[in-house]
């Protein structure tokens, strides 16, 4: 079945520093599926952070970005400066259609934690 | 605005007792509706979804059921708690089956099984 690999665990960084979330995906169905990065911020609900649905495009919100790269099959997730405000699980995802619905499957997630 | 409501916020249950958690969408007519699972230390899975009052395919079997009575409300229960339910359940919207639609998510739910 599909897979999605991130960087596991927690990730600490200092405030203004670069961040880099490392994933990547194996889909079994069907060659380019769609990917997406949702973030859950303490006290929150799962929210969508970017996606991408077109290979070779990059998505980009609040300072993240990310590009779809079907050769390495990567959804890496950057930021040029990270804030303390930043501090949030990430979980990368790819969707595709299986039999009549939509199917998300989440990479484990990364916690990141911004140091001031 | 639409706005999903998950309850209760947590749960703490005996094995073998039995468990309801509900999700309430409001604003939207009609959503696809999901269950999510995620164990501690594991990864978010789908259970269900329901494209329609009435219909609930399931795509995880985890001794778990779901319900839709009402278009803007769904159900997941069990009548025998187990162990390995332990964990935080999502309940999450979107406006249509795509596979490029965005997903709306509750708050969630942790439940702990002693």
């Amino acid at each position: 079945g599909d897979s999605v690999t991130q960087t596991e665990g927690q990730v600490t960084v200092s405030e203004s520093k670069s961040l880099i979330i490392n994933c990547t995906y194996s889909a079994t169905s069907i060659a380019y599926p769609n990917l997406f990065w949702y973030v859950r911020y303490p006290g929150e609900g799962l929210q969508l952070l970017l996606k991408v649905i077109t290979a070779g495009q990059k998505g980009s919100s609040r300072g993240f970005e990310a590009t779809y790269n079907k050769e390495t099959t990567s959804f890496h997730l950057q930021k040029a400066s990270v804030q303390e405000s930043d501090s949030a699980v990430y979980y990368c995802a790819l969707s595709e259609i299986s039999g009549s619905f939509n199917k998300l499957t989440f990479g484990a997630g990364t916690r990141l934690a911004v140091c001031p | 605005a639409q706005t999903i409501h998950q309850w209760p916020v947590a749960e703490i249950k005996a094995v073998g007792s039995p468990l309801s958690l509900g999700c309430t969408i409001k604003g939207k007519s009609s959503p696809n509706l999901y269950w999510y699972w995620q164990a501690t230390g594991g990864t978010l899975q789908q259970l269900f979804y329901s494209i329609t009052v009435g219909q609930v395919e399931s795509v995880v079997q985890l001794n778990l059921s779901a319900s839709r009575p009402k278009d803007d409300q769904f159900i997941l229960s069990t009548e025998k708690l187990l162990l390995s339910h332990s964990g935080f359940y999502l309940c999450a919207w979107s406006l249509t089956g795509g596979s490029a639609e965005t997903l709306y998510f509750g708050s969630g739910t942790r439940l702990t099984v002693l």
